[in-house]
């Protein structure tokens, strides 16, 4: 069984870049949810994609947006970089029952500079 | 305003003694709780959760422990292990908002061997 995988690892843009970043949810989730987490900090909810749909955003602007793909992978894609948007992504998968909880990967480093 | 509150940054043990880690809400449509372990560069990694309907969860040597009343929760680890050394979040979701994790601040823990 495979777990959640997230790339890059780390990456460095510059501030009105554009930034594209990946997660493969884990075998048997068919939920993907994001998370940004600023240095000291718990996570922050982003948005949430079912069935290849946004399902739920929280408090984030619309250069956030995100796909899912019918192998349940997505994508967080950030437009117009700010300098604010230096943080740790998460990416989450789950069943839709979520009875295992959410499986988180390792995150990807974003650095705006 | 914070509806996940980790009131203690860190906490101290000594090996083989019980960890007991508190997190408080003040949401009360929050129905799942959960809690999360985190190690420096990685994702973090889940523990235990319970549901509203329950009081008590038990994995192993970790325990979760719900007080709807209080709104209160508790993660207890028995006995502590040098390993569990890391920082741990609370995280509460509300019903009809699958996905959208709401977490605290964390808590450090460190076992003293």
């Amino acid at each position: 069984e495979t777990g959640v995988t997230q790339s890059p690892t780390h990456l460095i843009k510059t501030r009105g870049q554009q930034v594209t970043l990946r997660c493969s949810s884990q075998s048997g989730h068919n939920t993907v949810s994001w998370y940004q987490q600023a240095l000291g900090q718990g996570p922050q909810f982003i948005f949430q994609y079912y069935r290849e749909e946004e399902n739920g955003r929280g408090n984030f602007p619309p250069r956030f947006s995100g796909l899912q793909f019918p192998n349940y992978s997505s994508e967080l894609n950030v437009n117009a970089l700010e300098l604010d948007d230096s943080a740790l992504y998460l990416c989450a998968s789950s069943s839709r029952d979520r009875v295992d909880g959410y499986t988180f990967g390792s995150g990807t480093r974003l650095t705006v500079v | 305003d914070q509806q996940v509150k980790q009131n203690s940054p860190s906490l101290s043990v000594q090996e083989g003694r019980i960890s007991i880690l508190n997190c408080d809400y003040t949401n009360s449509m929050f129905d799942y709780f959960l809690w999360y372990k985190k190690y420096p560069a990685e994702g973090p990694t889940f523990l235990i959760s319970i549901s509203s309907i329950k009081d008590k969860n038990e994995d192993g040597r970790f325990t979760v422990f719900l007080n709807k009343s209080a709104k209160h929760l508790s993660l207890h680890i028995v006995p502590s292990q040098p390993g569990d050394s890391a920082v741990y979040f609370c995280a509460a979701e509300k019903g009809g908002s699958q996905g959208n994790l709401i977490f605290g601040k964390g808590t450090k823990l460190s076992v003293k061997p």
